[in-house]
């Protein structure tokens, strides 16, 4: 059962436009929220992060959005560069998980067309 | 600061051989430890985890193991390679009271012939 749904699966944007990605979960348990970009070849580093009690962090061109209600989150980049083209992560866990309770979507893959 | 080092980077081995990938992590104590498969296009498969030293748990059923010899070491092993073993294998650590923040190697890319 996948505990957080990610999508969509890949992404084209012109270079200064919106990328846009979603993720979903079922658990409300679930109280840290950290995306990942994973440039080629190379391991998943943490972008940036949220807890459910903001709607919303920003962190420069990189913005999370959170609807606790709805159990969803999506991360926005703005004035999307060529140098953004990378597979994204999100995931979800709660600050009582074990190793194994913390769950990833299936990744993004994201290409900005110059 | 905290770095996490794998190797090897990349590895190419024939079916039925035997495996062995090295992880460790400097600048922190008392890490917890993860093994990750990334399959082609697909997400994060969490195979093994460690809280301490000589404790791993396994996540999936397979044919690889892990051990933890040293506290900031951890290792992925393979009697014999299947075909199905070829991926990206990721160690990651975390603070072992914070499991929710990973943070992730540079990876080492397997492939079996």
């Amino acid at each position: 059962q996948q505990q957080v749904k990610q999508s969509p699966q890949s992404l084209i944007v012109q270079k200064g436009g919106i990328s846009i990605i979603n993720c979903a979960y079922e658990n409300t348990a679930f109280d840290y929220f950290p995306w990942y970009q994973q440039f080629p070849g190379k391991g998943p580093a943490l972008l940036i992060a949220i807890r459910p009690d903001v709607s919303e962090k920003k962190e420069g061109r990189f913005t999370i959005s959170f609807n606790k209600s709805a159990k969803q989150f999506s991360l926005h980049i703005m004035d999307s560069q060529p140098g953004d083209s990378a597979t994204y992560f999100c995931a979800a866990s709660t600050d009582y998980s074990t190793g194994n309770q913390f769950y990833f979507g299936t990744g993004t893959s994201l290409t900005v067309i110059p | 600061s905290q770095t996490i080092h794998q190797w090897p980077a990349t590895l190419v081995q024939p079916v039925g051989s035997p495996l062995s990938l090295e992880c460790t992590v400097e600048g922190t104590s008392n890490p917890n430890l993860y093994w990750y498969r990334q399959a082609a296009g697909r997400g994060l498969q969490l195979l093994f985890y460690s809280v301490g030293i000589g404790q791993i748990s396994s996540e999936v059923p397979q044919n690889l193991s892990a051990s933890r010899p040293q506290d900031r070491q951890f290792i992925l092993s393979s009697k014999k390679l299947l075909l199905s073993d070829s991926g990206f294998y990721l160690c990651a650590w975390s603070v072992w009271d914070r499991v929710n923040e990973q943070f992730f190697g540079p990876g080492t890319r397997l492939t079996v012939l």
